[in-house]
């Protein structure tokens, strides 16, 4: 059982490149989410899926976007990166939605925007 | 909009000895759920709390659910090097029609001295 798991685990983006973080998930879980980790500020909330074909907006999803064909996989898409885009990004799933149960969180993609 | 906080934002414990951190929540919430994050890892779901007043133990960490739903904390006891990382409360508010909203504190960073 791997869980979430997210692709890559480092990546370094000039401003203006576009990129798609990966996320995948094998426990059959609803809902999926993105967050953002940036030093002293805790885990932002960016976008988020209740379900395959359901996709909505987070707290700071400016930047980004978000699809969700299957219950698997839910990427998330950078249009063109700035340097404010560089974090720590995490893909977190749960069986049912925020707050309801635990969330499960894949190993995070590091982001460098140059 | 919701807000919550965590005090104290880095923590310097005595291996051995105690400490406890405090979330509080400018609303009431539904329920109330702690992670841990060690170095260069992803958060992992320690507990949630759902009811006014609850108190639970897993082996040295205490985590107690204020009366009022609005704070909460996390005493650990006998602090160990196996503690070190950044414990994060995640306060979670119900919308009706919309489910819950979870909302992440900015964590509190434990360094354990030897």
């Amino acid at each position: 059982n791997a869980g979430v798991t997210q692709t890559p685990k480092f990546q370094v983006l000039k401003t203006g490149q576009s990129m798609t973080l990966q996320c995948a998930q094998d426990m059959n879980h609803e809902y999926m989410s993105w967050y953002r980790q940036d030093p002293g500020m805790g885990l932002r909330l960016i976008h988020y899926s209740v379900g395959a074909g359901i996709t909505d907006q987070g707290e700071v999803p400016n930047g980004y976007n978000v699809s969700r064909s299957t219950t698997e996989d839910f990427p998330l898409r950078l249009l063109s990166a700035a340097p404010s885009q560089t974090s720590v990004y995490f893909c977190a799933s749960s069986y049912w939605g925020q707050g309801s149960s635990p969330l499960h969180f894949g190993n995070g993609t590091r982001l460098t925007v140059t | 909009g919701q807000q919550v906080m965590q005090i104290p934002q880095y923590q310097h414990v005595q291996e051995g000895e105690d400490f406890t951190t405090y979330c509080n929540s400018s609303t009431t919430l539904s329920n109330i759920q702690w992670y841990k994050q060690r170095p260069g890892g992803h958060p992992v779901f320690l507990i949630q709390l759902v009811k006014s007043g609850e108190v639970k133990k897993q082996k040295r960490l205490t985590f107690q659910f204020g009366e009022a739903k609005k704070n909460s904390s996390l005493h650990i006891t006998a602090t160990q090097t196996t503690d070190v990382g950044t414990y994060f409360c995640a306060g979670a508010l119900e919308i009706k029609a919309a489910g819950n909203k979870l909302t992440f504190g900015g964590g509190t960073r434990v360094l354990v001295k030897p």
